[in-house]
């Protein structure tokens, strides 16, 4: 069956360092992949969208890595803030259908920024 | 106003009771999903919706049932609610996937709590 990883201890780092989450999935080979934010109580906030022919995409301070041989997807958070402090997820689609989305999330990296 | 919400955001009711959840949005996005989220499993999909009428099972369809009649509500309900299904249910809307100048983004609600006693 399919899976998403991450990693589900939080990430502790220091203001301006730059934070590394990984998303790591199985048994699938998804056409894109997509990150959201996700303060506590509120429902997520889409961030990054990167395609399986992308191997890079940017977005201001953020930085989204496809590796579709390794499996995996990289979200940097360059000159990390405390404002930055939320749980991130990553989101494959895994509908079987075209047409269909099944939009599948994983668990979610929790990301504490130290002033 | 515009954009996607839900009702009611608290509930609290019995084992054995139905309880529908009502999820609401303006914008006539295509496709709608709901989510249900507890510590230590993340987001996970219940059941998602390509347009009205057409309704697919996620991770987790059993002991929940959908409807979409109009492109705007995507109601879920727990025939007979458990205790296992304590959690904050999310609905979720996107007006397509990633296409051209699209990045298949979904809008989500607030969430609503619900408590199973």
């Amino acid at each position: 069956s399919q899976k998403i990883e991450q990693n589900s201890e939080a990430l502790n780092i220091q203001e301006g360092k730059t934070a590394t989450l990984t998303c790591n999935y199985t048994n699938y080979s998804p056409a894109y992949l997509q990150w959201y934010r996700q303060d506590p109580g509120r429902g997520p906030v889409f961030l990054l969208l990167i395609r399986e022919n992308e191997k890079e995409k940017r977005k201001e301070r953020l930085k989204v890595t496809f590796d579709t041989t390794l499996k995996q997807s990289l979200f940097h958070i360059t000159a990390s803030q405390p404002a930055d402090s939320a749980t991130y997820l990553c989101a494959l689609d895994l509908a079987m259908d075209t047409g269909r989305r099944a939009l599948t999330f994983g668990s979610g990296t929790r990301l504490q920024v130290q002033p | 106003d515009a954009g996607i919400t839900q009702s009611p955001r608290y509930k609290i009711t019995e084992t054995g009771r139905q309880v529908t959840l009502m999820c609401h949005q303006t914008w006539s996005h295509s496709y709608m999903f709901w989510y249900r989220q507890d510590l230590g499993h993340g987001l996970r999909l219940i059941y998602y919706s390509a347009a009205a009428d057409i309704t697919d099972k996620g991770e987790v369809p059993d002991g929940y049932v959908v409807s979409r009649s109009k492109t705007e509500n995507f109601p879920l309900t727990l025939e007979s609610a458990t205790r296992s299904q304590t959690s904050v249910y999310f609905c979720a809307s996107s007006e397509s996937g990633p296409g051209q100048g699209h990045t298949g983004e979904l809008f989500f609600g607030e969430g609503s709590r619900l408590t199973v006693l």
